[in-house]
């Protein structure tokens, strides 16, 4: 068990809907990143926040958003939904250090089906 | 840009057979790290090893070793004795000091280990 959590571990939706999915950092990470691991394009990294503010982005569709809150658990939301868009998608969070770079560790997932 | 390439897509070996992953990677930062990952049949990525690029000494940790290599730009994984509890896919990631804590992944091997 890394310490970081995702919820919900399924979520099976329509087409064109949107989703929230949820993470919370291990205790004491200040950092979280979202991961995408799908079939065609492997494990991409989508965006990362630290301590609530944007530090970094990715491949990361314009339809998808995510936000970082003062209790530090952030949530991904991803709108217009296709088909494509069905993937694995992860949370990880990281102590974020002065001068390295520190090791991300990985929540469960959570397994996005569009129909 | 960074790259990493793992060339094996899948491994199969008997228990007890040494196996070997390969990992090559591209970085035109000086400082970088390196990463491997296992994500068994249930779906969670778990934290294996982190290398900074100042660090080329092998690491060895019960059955695992690493072998690391700057000339060559790779980052190999051995398992002596396998297992089938090894199963799973192996992911070789970098970060480079430029990239903030974004982690390239590669495709992964899937490594199959039977009775």
């Amino acid at each position: 068990d890394s310490g970081v959590t995702q919820t919900p571990k399924h979520l099976i939706t329509a087409t064109g809907q949107r989703v929230t999915l949820r993470c919370s950092p291990r205790s004491g990470d200040l950092s979280v990143y979202w991961y995408q691991q799908s079939l065609d394009q492997g494990l991409q990294f989508l965006i990362q926040y630290y301590n609530g503010e944007e530090r970094a982005k990715g491949n990361i569709l314009e339809r998808f958003s995510a936000q970082q809150f003062p209790d530090l658990h952030s949530e991904l939301n991803l709108s217009s939904l296709e088909l494509g868009d069905s993937a694995l998608y992860f949370c990880a969070s990281s102590v974020v250090s002065q001068g390295s770079t520190d090791t991300q560790y990985f929540g469960p997932g959570t397994r996005l089906t569009v129909l | 840009a960074q790259k990493v390439t793992q060339a094996q897509t899948e491994i199969s070996v008997v228990e007890k057979e040494d196996v070997t992953l390969d990992c090559v990677y591209e970085t035109r930062d000086t400082t970088y790290y390196l990463f491997w990952y296992k994500q068994p049949p249930s779906g969670e990525l778990v934290f294996l090893i982190r290398r900074n690029s100042f660090d080329e000494q092998n690491e060895i940790s019960g059955r695992y070793s690493w072998n690391f290599q700057k000339s060559t730009s790779s980052f190999n994984f051995t398992i002596t004795a396998s297992q089938v509890v090894d199963s799973a896919v192996y992911f070789c990631a970098l970060a480079g000091s430029n990239a903030g804590n974004m982690l390239t992944f590669g495709g992964g091997t899937r490594l199959m280990v039977k009775p």
